[in-house]
Parts: structure tokens; C-alpha cells; sequence
């Protein structure tokens, strides 16, 4: 299965623009890459997937490197409600099952 | 819609008793998860099931049964709990299962400890 790379932890200031990165170097081309966040005691939660374009949704960007081998979950403007742990994983033909593989993800800590 | 709900919320069990964990969603899907997550760790799949009426192993199914008799409902039974199983157990249900575009809609989880 191909894996992903994510920094244990990043910190950001309340109102400034977040960058959390993914390595996913061996990812296969019709592997989908999302994006999904634990906040404190709480289930995760679906973010934000895609292919090969960035793409946007309320929540957040999404920008994927031309060559695919890594993407940045973009928060545009951190809150407070936005420290949680932020998983990157890898859907697709590459990596069969139904289970989604977490890993460890980055711990985001937002600070006023 | 309150999306996916899971009982009880916690719960505290001596070594050998038996409980079940119960899972219900309201958003007609028919993929349904359960997971348990370990402190300082990811999410593993226990047990899942492809549509009412089937269920099928995950990646730690041992010392857990499941049973999805109504598409809205998927149970956990533990027959007889072992402190190993101290964990946090989250539901969760997809329209599709195993496809690159699904999405997994999660419960608030459940906190079990093991005496």
C-alpha cells in the first residue's frame, strides 16, 4: 500500500493561514488523496479529497504538486476550533480494503 | 438529520463480562465501520459490513462479534471483555464502501475501559 509522511506536529497563530504537508512519493495514479481531522474527544471528520487539480470546499484548500508525490492542506484563516490532529490518507486501487488508514497524523495547535 | 449515533457513550466493564456497543445512522448508507482507536494512535478497522444482512473481518476482529440485522443499525458485542479491549470505539458509515471518492461519516465514539 502506499504510504504517507506527516510532520507529528505543527503550531499556527488564531487568523493566520495554515500549511500542513503529506509526502505520498510512491502514490499510484488512481490513488485519491483526503484529507480528515480528529478534533479533542470527538470522531473524525471528513476535510477534503482530490485527484489531481487543488481543490476548495468550505473547510479548507487543497493543493496537490504537479507531480502528486505530495500535497498541502491549506487553512486559511486558523481558529481556535481548528486544533485537532489532521490525517492525510491514500484511497484507491493501491490501497484496497474498506479501512481507512489514519496513521499518526500532524497535531495542529492553534494558539490565540 | 442526526447522522451517526453510537451507545452508550461510556462504559466500564469487569474482565469476562459481555457488552454491545450500538451503532445507528440515519442517512440510508450502506457501508457501516466499526474502529477502535488506542491512545497515541491511528484508527483500526474491527469488523464492517456491505449492506444489511453481512458482515465481514477487519484488520483486529479477534475477541469481537457483529451483527447488522437492520441497514440502519450496526452492533459490537464484546462476549467477554479483556483489559486489552480499553479503547475508544467509533462508528462509522459510507454510501459506498472501498471507493476512492467515499466518504466516512463518523459517530462521537464510544470509551470502554476494562477492569
Amino acid at each position: 500500500d502506499a504510504k504517507t509522511t506527516q510532520p507529528n506536529s505543527m503550531e499556527s497563530n488564531e487568523e493566520e493561514p495554515v500549511h500542513l504537508p503529506c509526502n505520498h512519493s510512491t502514490i499510484s495514479g488512481t490513488d485519491y488523496i483526503h484529507w480528515y481531522r480528529q478534533l479533542p474527544s470527538q470522531g473524525p471528520e471528513y476535510v477534503i479529497h482530490g485527484l489531481t487539480s487543488n481543490v476548495n470546499n468550505r473547510m479548507a484548500s487543497l493543493a496537490i504538486a504537479e507531480d502528486r508525490k505530495s500535497s498541502t492542506l491549506i487553512l486559511h484563516r486558523a481558529t481556535l476550533r481548528d486544533a485537532a490532529v489532521y490525517y492525510c490518507i491514500l484511497r484507491g486501487n493501491s490501497n484496497s480494503g474498506y479501512a481507512l488508514n489514519f496513521g499518526k497524523g500532524t497535531s495542529l495547535l492553534v494558539t490565540p | 438529520n442526526a447522522g451517526v449515533t453510537q451507545t452508550p457513550k461510556f462504559r466500564v466493564l469487569k474482565t469476562g463480562q459481555s457488552m454491545t456497543l450500538l451503532c445507528a445512522q440515519d442517512m440510508n448508507h450502506e457501508y457501516m465501520y466499526w474502529y477502535r482507536q488506542d491512545p497515541g494512535m491511528g484508527l483500526r478497522l474491527i469488523h464492517y459490513s456491505v449492506g444489511e444482512g453481512t458482515t465481514a473481518k477487519g484488520e483486529v476482529p479477534d475477541g469481537y462479534n457483529v451483527s447488522r440485522l437492520k441497514k440502519q443499525n450496526f452492533l459490537l458485542g464484546l462476549e467477554s471483555a479483556a483489559p486489552s479491549q480499553t479503547s475508544v470505539y467509533f462508528c462509522a458509515s459510507s454510501y459506498s464502501g472501498g471507493l476512492v471518492g467515499d466518504t466516512q461519516y463518523f459517530g462521537p465514539g464510544t470509551r470502554l475501559t476494562v477492569l
